[in-house]
């Protein structure tokens, strides 16, 4: 059974600092996704990584996939408040996006 | 226009009830999905639908039935609800063919069974 995992669980950082997401997963697979939820609120998309190697960056978040070590960053640049949310990670083992399995989410609030 | 669209948003009912929750999606996807996501955020695919069809059923327990009458709509009906059932489902649509299909969430329906 694929399993994904997140650390940390929670994370409280203070505006400014720098800080990574990681998430492993069990099985091989070439795609992963991140997902941004805010409380009460739906999932929004933030990236789609489909290959090894794949990096991709919007405003302070950059997310990265090393498919060899089944595993993927999500690496915050000087948060700022309006980061505080769960954010996930999916693994996509069909290849075709018709399941994800997702992580265990890592709330991030950020602080003044 | 919402992407996807589900309803009710909040749903309170007692336990022994059948209720059912829609969703309809006009992005023009084929694939439609229902997700659970428990009081501790864990997020697990329960059905996917293609043009209408079950392609994932993840050991749902039976009393939950989805219905696709076209692929735009994808209906969810839970009968005999449990107080475990208590949870927010999520209904999704993605394209099936093609690379990086991002899936698209709708806005959540948080059931409440008392």
């Amino acid at each position: 059974e694929l399993k994904v995992e997140q650390n940390p669980l929670f994370l409280s950082m203070q505006e400014g600092k720098n800080y990574t997401i990681y998430c492993n997963y069990s099985t091989t697979s070439d795609r992963l996704y991140w997902y941004r939820q805010d409380p009460g609120k739906s999932l929004e998309s933030l990236f789609v990584l489909l290959s090894n190697g794949a990096v991709k960056q919007e405003g302070r978040l950059m997310a990265s996939l090393d498919t060899k070590a089944r595993l993927s960053t999500l690496h915050i640049t000087a948060a700022v408040h309006d980061l505080s949310a769960t954010y996930f990670c999916a693994v996509d083992p069909t290849g075709t996006a018709s399941k994800l399995t997702f992580g265990t989410g890592t709330r991030l609030q950020v602080t003044l | 226009d919402t992407a996807v669209s589900q309803t009710p948003k909040y749903l309170v009912t007692q336990m022994g009830n059948d209720k059912s929750i829609k969703c309809e999606q006009n992005l023009g996807h084929d694939t439609m999905y229902w997700y659970k996501q428990d009081s501790k955020k864990f997020l697990k695919i329960m059905f996917s639908y293609n043009n209408k069809e079950l392609i994932i059923n993840e050991t749902v327990p039976n009393r939950f039935s989805p219905k696709s009458p076209d692929k735009a709509h994808l209906n969810l009906h839970i009968n005999s609800l449990e107080l475990g059932d208590s949870a927010v489902y999520f209904c999704a649509s993605s394209r099936i063919t093609g690379a990086g299909n991002t899936i698209y969430f709708g806005e959540g329906s948080w059931l409440t069974v008392v």
